[in-house]
């Protein structure tokens, strides 16, 4: 399978704890996005990767997330000190360079907050 | 602020018939939209895309129209199978920024 993939795919956690999700894009992609999805939502674009640089930060990225792609490969979100507001979708998707606009999916990670 | 807007959360036709789902945005500097289709479990997966130059690109039973003077675009499914049955979104984005923007998304279901 040469899609993107996410680990884990489900994550229950208390309320003050730490999650980190993790992507791995198509190989050959060296864009890589995080969206976040709520119910009845679209996806909301968080950040994005060219390779391991961080290029865009959304205003929904607060201080508690952070994201990295150290070798320009797969990248991780971890959320620290969790709120029940954190509960979402988190959607990865990858992309070639400039001038290709499709991004594809991961399945996501669905995070529940207790 | 929700710059692309779908404002029929869902969409029921029979087998065989034509699928029509709408999209509207107001941000005039999105110069490419795109058609994701999403199953349950899943996430969403490329359907079609069209540039702010062109009114219409067609992909098999998939064809997107847009009106830039009007801000809107439609996705027509011909004709529509049971397999179509997903939730469908509708993006955009401007040239040279990677913050797409989604709208909330278009259930569809077609009945055998």
């Amino acid at each position: 399978d040469t899609g993107v993939s996410q680990d884990p795919r489900h994550k229950i956690t208390k309320r003050g704890q730490n999650v980190t999700f993790r992507c791995d894009p198509i190989s050959e992609h060296n864009r890589l996005y995080w969206y976040r999805q709520t119910l009845g939502q679209g996806p909301e674009f968080l950040t994005y990767f060219q390779n391991e640089a961080q290029l865009e930060k959304s205003r929904l990225l607060s201080d508690r997330f952070s994201a990295e792609r150290p070798k320009g490969s797969f990248s991780t979100l971890e959320i620290q000190r969790t709120e029940q507001g954190d509960s979402a979708m988190y959607l990865c998707a990858s992309s070639l360079a400039a001038g290709r606009y499709e991004q594809y999916f991961g399945p996501g990670t669905r995070l529940t907050v207790t | 602020d929700q710059q692309v807007k779908q404002n029929s959360p869902s969409l029921s036709v029979q087998e065989g018939r034509i699928s029509i789902l709408n999209c509207d945005y107001t941000n005039s500097m999105f110069d490419y939209f795109l058609w994701y289709k999403k199953y349950p479990a899943e996430g969403p997966t490329f359907l079609i895309s069209i540039s702010s130059i062109k009114d219409k690109n067609e992909d098999g039973r998939f064809t997107v129209f847009l009106n830039k003077s009007a801000k809107h675009l439609s996705l027509h499914i011909v004709p529509s199978q049971p397999g179509d049955s997903a939730v469908y979104f509708c993006a955009a984005r401007m040239y040279n920024n990677n913050d797409m923007r989604f709208g909330a998304g278009t259930r569809l279901t077609v009945k055998p």
